[in-house]
């Protein structure tokens, strides 16, 4: 059974700092991996997809990176603003059609 | 497209009533995810379909859960009869199979008094 793991599970830094969220995956056969933003009380808004095949995605000041055969993921988030304050969740696939499987997220806060 | 529309988005409920939440995929998509969100347990499949049919249900927690999708342009979900522990963030989500992004719906807040 796939379990998915983030961490850590807060964080904390100032306005302007580059960091790196983890996520990783217990089985390393996953047909795709998705990054999602969560607001409080929001949706989830999706911001990266990285299949299997790829390494790597981005966009804006993201970047996520996708390491299969260690079962690990990144999202690198450049120069954080305090707009970035969010839940980020990591979910994989395990193949088509099937759905995804999330970790429970890390909560960032990024302080002016 | 709209996205992925839920309704109601807000549901408060008397213990022992039924709930209904409906569920409006994104056109073109035939997988459709019903998922609920607590504090403690994060995120959790409940039920998924795939081409309008359902295929692992083994995430419903009880016999008071059932959900449906009698066409490919809606979904719902029921819970009879309603218990606190029910409260919950209950989303709905769609994708083109696996190839595409999953995409959420806002979700329904649902609290049962």
């Amino acid at each position: 059974k796939q379990e998915v793991t983030q961490i850590p599970a807060a964080l904390s830094v100032p306005e302007g700092e580059n960091l790196v969220l983890n996520c990783s995956f217990t089985d390393s056969a996953i047909y795709n991996l998705q990054w999602f933003r969560q607001d409080p009380g929001k949706g989830l808004t999706s911001l990266l997809l990285i299949q299997s095949s790829q390494r790597e995605q981005t966009s804006g000041r993201l970047n996520a990176s996708l390491d299969k055969s260690s079962g690990r993921s990144t999202l690198y988030i450049a120069a954080s603003q305090p707009g970035d304050s969010a839940t980020y969740l990591c979910a994989v696939r395990n193949s088509g059609n099937t759905p995804l499987v999330f970790g429970k997220g890390t909560r960032l806060s990024v302080i002016a | 497209d709209a996205g992925v529309i839920q309704s109601p988005r807000h549901e408060v409920t008397e213990m022992g009533q039924e709930v209904t939440l409906r569920c409006k995929p994104i056109s073109g998509h035939n997988s459709l995810f019903w998922y609920r969100q607590t504090m403690m347990r994060g995120l959790e499949l409940l039920i998924y379909f795939n081409n309008n049919v359902p295929i692992d249900d083994s995430g419903m927690p009880e016999d008071r859960f059932s959900a449906k999708m009698p066409n490919a342009s809606f979904s719902t979900l029921k819970i009879q009869p309603s218990e606190p522990r029910d409260s919950a963030v209950y989303f709905c989500a769609s994708s083109l199979g696996g190839v595409t992004e999953a995409f959420f719906g806002q979700g329904t807040r649902l609290t049962v008094v």
